[in-house]
């Protein structure tokens, strides 16, 4: 079985400070990780994914995460918050053997002050 | 462009009637997907299809139903038997060739019902 846990459901930061957005996960098999953003009302844009090649992966926007296995963690940051990074962001697990399902993390709401 | 077109964008329905939520995409993806999201929920997945004309329930399937007649086409009705559908409804796609996790979304039906 597989599960992901954001540990926040709300971050908020100021504009031009670091964001952490922080997901864990449990699988059996090896995972397949990626990460979601979601805007008021839109459907979800991927915004980077670990499949297994380097451990630190860069996205869009500025986006990255690194892949620690021994913490079971992929955790999401940005150096320099935008207005515009305001959104809902989710961490999704899918095992690349087995079932292959896809699990999503509830999410986490990033709000950026000015 | 290509992409995926979801209809309507917001819809109201009265309790008892069925109704039918278009998704149509001309990325010429196999496979695609219905996720409903609840807020404060991750996205839970209804039904999905990788071919035309076969379709595999998702986690929660119980009272909605589907058809795949052609490639670029998946519908989804809600049934008079889903007791809870206000919900935000995703159709989401993608490649064969491309990793499970790598959905592309439509932007998402919002159902009310009265």
């Amino acid at each position: 079985a597989q599960s992901v846990t954001q540990l926040d459901s709300h971050v908020s930061v100021s504009e031009g400070t670091p964001v952490l957005l922080r997901c864990n996960y449990s699988s059996s098999y090896s995972p397949s990780l990626f990460w979601y953003v979601q805007h008021p009302n839109k459907g979800l844009q991927l915004l980077l994914k670990y499949t297994s090649a380097a451990t630190l992966v860069k996205g869009i926007n500025g986006f990255e995460a690194e892949f620690k296995k021994s913490e079971t963690s992929f955790h999401l940051t940005k150096p320099s918050a935008h207005m515009s990074d305001a959104a809902e962001y989710f961490c999704v697990v899918s095992e690349r053997t087995g079932r292959r399902a896809l699990t999503f993390g509830s999410g986490t709401r990033l709000q950026v002050q000015p | 462009d290509g992409g995926i077109t979801q209809s309507p964008k917001y819809l109201f329905r009265k309790e008892g009637q069925n109704v039918t939520l278009s998704c149509e995409q001309n990325l010429n993806h196999d496979a695609m997907y219905w996720y409903r999201q609840d807020p404060g929920q991750g996205l839970r997945l209804i039904y999905y299809s990788q071919i035309v004309n076969d379709f595999q329930k998702g986690d929660i399937a119980e009272g909605y139903s589907v058809s795949r007649e052609k490639k670029e086409s998946f519908p989804l009705t809600v049934t008079s038997a889903q007791k809870n559908p206000t919900a935000f409804y995703l159709c989401a796609s993608r490649g064969l060739a491309g990793d499970i996790g790598e959905l592309f979304f439509g932007e998402g039906s919002r159902l009310t019902v009265l």
